[in-house]
């Protein structure tokens, strides 16, 4: 596709459960970002992907955040034993030079 | 520590006039600067961004002033449209390689509305 997609779209959970948010970007985009913004704040950095490099993972805000991209391509963000503090828009972005394109996020919600 | 800070979580103008949106930074090794417009539902897209080699850009409607000494920049909407309401993003990068825009860092942003 042109843009970068994500799933789902929508996603509610019941506490204590894990989920799997989904990220496919730009062809041919080497760098691959995850932010989230909860309520009322702004864009939080997670977790950056840059090639064959060993990702920046400075962002995960605990270990029971994590993620992987498989050759180089699509990602996918995990979250286990969700928090009700995890709820958020979770927006996955892309980049090859200049700025980003984002998708259009997963909006999760722990109930 | 908040090293992006948009001050003003919104603004309201009328159609026709300026809207400035700023952006205040606290990292003196940023040096590439980008806004981003965001519409409910859609993920953020890029507007307009501005290196520390200069102190202003502009694109159509859209100019971005950089004082670099104030640790200030702000973005100039004229004339501004109803359809520019949106939330936007000032976001700020540790530095750029090879003309490449590492991982950025965002504001809590500023919704703007403009009046019809």
């Amino acid at each position: 596709g042109a843009g970068v997609s994500q799933s789902p779209s929508n996603k509610v959970t019941e506490k204590g459960k894990d989920v799997e948010l989904r990220c496919d970007p730009i062809s041919g985009h080497t760098a691959l970002y995850w932010y989230r913004q909860s309520l009322g704040q702004g864009l939080e950095f997670l977790i950056y992907f840059q090639g064959n490099s060993a990702p920046d993972k400075s962002g995960l805000p605990s270990d029971r955040f994590s993620a992987e991209r498989t050759g180089g391509s699509v990602s996918t963000l995990t979250i286990q034993r969700t928090q009700q503090e995890d709820s958020a828009v979770y927006l996955c972005a892309s980049s090859f030079r200049g700025g980003y394109t984002f998708g259009s996020g997963t909006r999760l919600t722990v109930v | 520590d908040q090293q992006v800070k948009q001050n003003s979580p919104s603004l309201s103008v009328q159609e026709g006039r300026i809207s400035i949106l700023n952006c205040d930074y606290t990292n003196s090794m940023f040096d590439y600067f980008l806004w981003y417009k965001k519409y409910p539902a859609e993920g953020p897209t890029f507007l307009i961004s501005i290196s520390s080699i200069k102190d202003k850009n502009e694109d159509g409607r859209f100019t971005v002033f950089l004082n670099k000494s104030a640790k200030h920049l702000s973005l100039h909407i004229v004339p501004s449209q109803p359809g520019d309401s949106a939330v936007y993003f000032c976001a700020a990068s540790p530095h750029l390689y090879n003309r490449k825009a590492e991982k950025l860092v965002f504001g809590k942003g500023t919704k703007l509305t403009v009046n019809p």
